[in-house]
């Protein structure tokens, strides 16, 4: 069993939609959470980063972290064109020297105009 | 402001052919990481450095080598390529030497290499 879950997709929705994308995870050891996104030919890029658990919002993105159920997602509201790329979870353990950040697969999203 | 840099985009090796990625940081980052990136197996890390001078084995090292002689800079080698290493290779830094712990990772947007 892989320690990060994640549905490769590709997920289709229409322009405007809310999106959700989640992860789940083995490891209780895991207190920081990121989602990165990556488009086509380029690297992941950060869009997000949390502590522990609760909701985090930055614009049209918010964070959910529930740790209870090993569970993480992310929110897109008013979806757009612009937001079709591959969404990537990440999650680390506490320790700050540590080396070891753990990723989804990967997630594609397709926003249709 | 360039963030990370990775040198070459693109490149096509045979089957035997030596090689270097060369990545190149300029936010101070204390650490530096080589992932490989292949379809259905997520980012993998290869090597990873926590500071200059210092490199260690991550999950797939087999055929790669590290070196770290600057703190901005990050060198990937391939000795002896082979088919199973197409893949694309992303660089990445994190952990601000100046206190500020716990930073996630930042990435270059990657080489993708073919070995034929």
């Amino acid at each position: 069993q892989k320690e990060v879950e994640q549905d490769p997709g590709p997920l289709s929705v229409p322009e405007g939609a809310i999106v959700s994308l989640n992860c789940t995870y083995s490891n209780s050891a895991f207190q920081y959470f990121m989602w990165y996104r990556q488009y086509s030919r380029k690297g992941p890029e950060l869009l997000m980063y949390t502590y522990s658990s609760g909701n985090k919002e930055d614009g049209r993105f918010t964070a959910q972290v529930d740790k209870s159920s090993k569970y993480i997602s992310l929110f897109i509201r008013d979806s757009q064109p612009s937001d079709s790329a591959t969404y990537l979870c990440a999650m680390r353990m506490a320790d700050p020297g540590t080396y070891k950040y753990i990723f989804g697969t990967g997630t594609r999203l397709k926003v249709l105009a | 402001n360039a963030g990370v840099t990775q040198t070459p985009k693109f490149r096509v090796l045979k089957t035997g052919q030596s090689m270097t990625l060369l990545c190149a940081q300029d936010m101070n980052h204390e650490y530096m990481y080589w992932y490989r990136q292949d379809p259905g197996m997520g980012l993998r890390l290869i090597h990873y450095s926590v500071g200059e001078g210092t490199t260690a084995k991550g999950e797939v090292p087999d055929g790669y080598n590290v070196s770290r002689l600057k703190k901005q800079n990050f060198l990937l080698g391939l000795e002896s390529a082979a088919p199973s290493q197409t893949s694309v290779y992303f660089c990445a830094s994190s952990y601000n030497s100046l206190g500020q712990s716990n930073q996630p990772q930042h990435f270059g947007d990657g080489t993708r290499l073919s070995i034929l």
